[in-house]
């Protein structure tokens, strides 16, 4: 089975501090994505990575950078965490054989910024 | 981008059929209909995805509408595990595509 792993379930920052999310996956694969998910508003796509040094904004990705130096590793920056960016964070991976693969998701960070 | 029409819940009795519908008028005949569920504090997990014929799998069944505008998702005998909210999403056949999420059907299964 697919195993998509985020360092933290739960995150507390402050305001204005620079805060990593990571991710990291078991399976190969050249996709990696990272979304947040508020109520009311699904699930909305920050960045995404086709491959390793290669990255695509997403429909939100204001405030947000990411880095994916290796394959299986795929990290989300906030380089200056503010209070709207509190929220839950999802990452997921896929092979890149078109749209019959399907995604598979970590469990989520909760993070919350004071 | 196509997007897909989803009631906002739904109610089930234990152990009885689910039909869980969605439209997707805009539908181009590349993009793949998958199906995904949210559990309480876990991420999305994928359920059953198809193109054009119906799809069977241990979950789910997934019927499709012969002009591809709908389609519903079929768990055939309902248990309080299954207590979700159920995307239904159009992927694009190009590899590297993103999935856009609704707002889903959140599904309560009553004992």
């Amino acid at each position: 089975d697919v195993k998509v792993t985020q360092s933290s379930r739960y995150l507390v920052k402050r305001t204005g501090e620079k805060v990593f999310l990571e991710c990291v996956q078991d399976m190969d694969h050249e996709n990696m994505f990272w979304y947040r998910q508020d109520p009311g508003l699904g699930l909305r796509l920050i960045y995404f990575s086709y491959d390793v040094k290669m990255k695509e904004k997403g429909d939100i990705p204001e405030g947000y950078s990411v880095s994916r130096e290796k394959k299986e590793r795929f990290s989300l920056i906030l380089e200056s965490a503010s209070t709207n960016q509190t929220s839950m964070y999802l990452c997921a991976s896929r092979s890149p054989r078109g749209g019959s693969q399907p995604q598979h998701f970590g469990d989520g960070t909760r993070l919350s910024i004071l | 981008d196509a997007k897909t029409t989803q009631p906002n819940s739904m109610e089930s009795n234990e152990e009885e059929p689910v039909h869980l519908p969605c439209n997707h008028s805009t539908i181009s005949g590349t993009d793949y209909i998958h199906w995904y569920r949210q559990l309480p504090s876990q991420g999305p997990e994928y359920v059953i995805h198809g193109l054009t014929s119906n799809v069977n799998n241990r979950m789910a069944s997934l019927a499709i509408a012969e002009d591809r505008k709908s389609s519903t998702l079929i768990l055939h005998r309902a248990t309080l595990r299954d207590a979700a909210v159920y995307y239904c999403i159009l992927a694009k056949s190009n590899a590297g595509n993103m999935l856009t999420f609704g707002g889903g059907t959140r599904l309560m299964v009553k004992p």
